[in-house]
């Protein structure tokens, strides 16, 4: 099993551009989450699902967008990037609501 | 609101001496605790979990944890650290009433000197 992919791996963004991280995982878990990590600050929450085509904010929700249409999909949506955006994003996912999450590699992501 | 704290921001320890890292949080539920491994440049690997029963859990690596709740506290611990272990390492709290939205700690950075 692959678990969580990620792609891309790392990307340079301008100022109001936009972009979509993909997330797709192939353990068939119900539960999905993207986080954003900033040097110093531990793993913040942007967004999560448990299960497709259910969605609901975390912790820093203000400027991504997410979508659920499959179970393995769970991608995350920039509109208008920011450099508050730069930062490593990695997307987990996990079968049952308190059970262990499974990390993808992250990216990384610079906006100039 | 809920809350993990880890104290140490850094700690250096010789190539076989024992380590703790220290985590505390504040939890309006009964939670759940984890312990993650992130070597640079990777995502985050589990080292080991504690839900419910014996408060002294065993990981991988070597590790172990104890949740001493009068203490709101779940310090991690090796007997005998090897330079490979040198990595960021992340306490996280969960609860079921929050939906297993996980709470991380900043992380501590463990290096070790030869």
């Amino acid at each position: 099993n692959a678990g969580v992919t990620q792609t891309p791996k790392f990307r340079i963004l301008k100022i109001g551009q936009s972009m979509t991280l993909q997330c797709t995982q192939d353990m068939n878990h119900n539960y999905m989450y993207w986080y954003r990590q900033d040097p110093g600050m531990g793993l913040k929450l942007i967004y999560y699902s448990v299960g497709a085509g259910i969605t609901d904010k975390g912790e820093v929700p203000n400027g991504y967008n997410v979508s659920r249409s499959t179970t393995e999909d769970f991608p995350l949506r920039l509109e208008l990037a920011a450099p508050s955006q730069t930062s490593v994003y990695f997307c987990a996912s996990t079968p049952d609501s308190t059970d262990t999450q499974y990390f993808g590699p992250g990216t990384r992501l610079t906006v100039l | 609101a809920q809350s993990v704290t880890q104290p140490d921001i850094h700690i250096t320890v010789s190539e076989g001496a024992s380590l703790e890292l220290r985590c505390n949080y504040s939890y309006g539920a009964t939670p759940y605790l984890f312990w993650y491994v992130q070597s640079p440049g990777q995502g985050l690997q589990l080292l080991l979990k504690y839900f419910s029963g014996d408060t002294l859990v065993q990981g991988i690596k070597g590790f172990e944890a104890e949740f001493k709740r009068s203490q709101s506290s779940f310090n991690l611990r090796k007997p005998s650290v090897h330079w490979s272990d040198a990595a960021e390492y992340f306490c996280a709290v969960g609860a079921r009433e929050y939906g297993n939205k996980l709470v991380f700690g900043a992380g501590t950075i463990l290096r070790v000197k030869s």
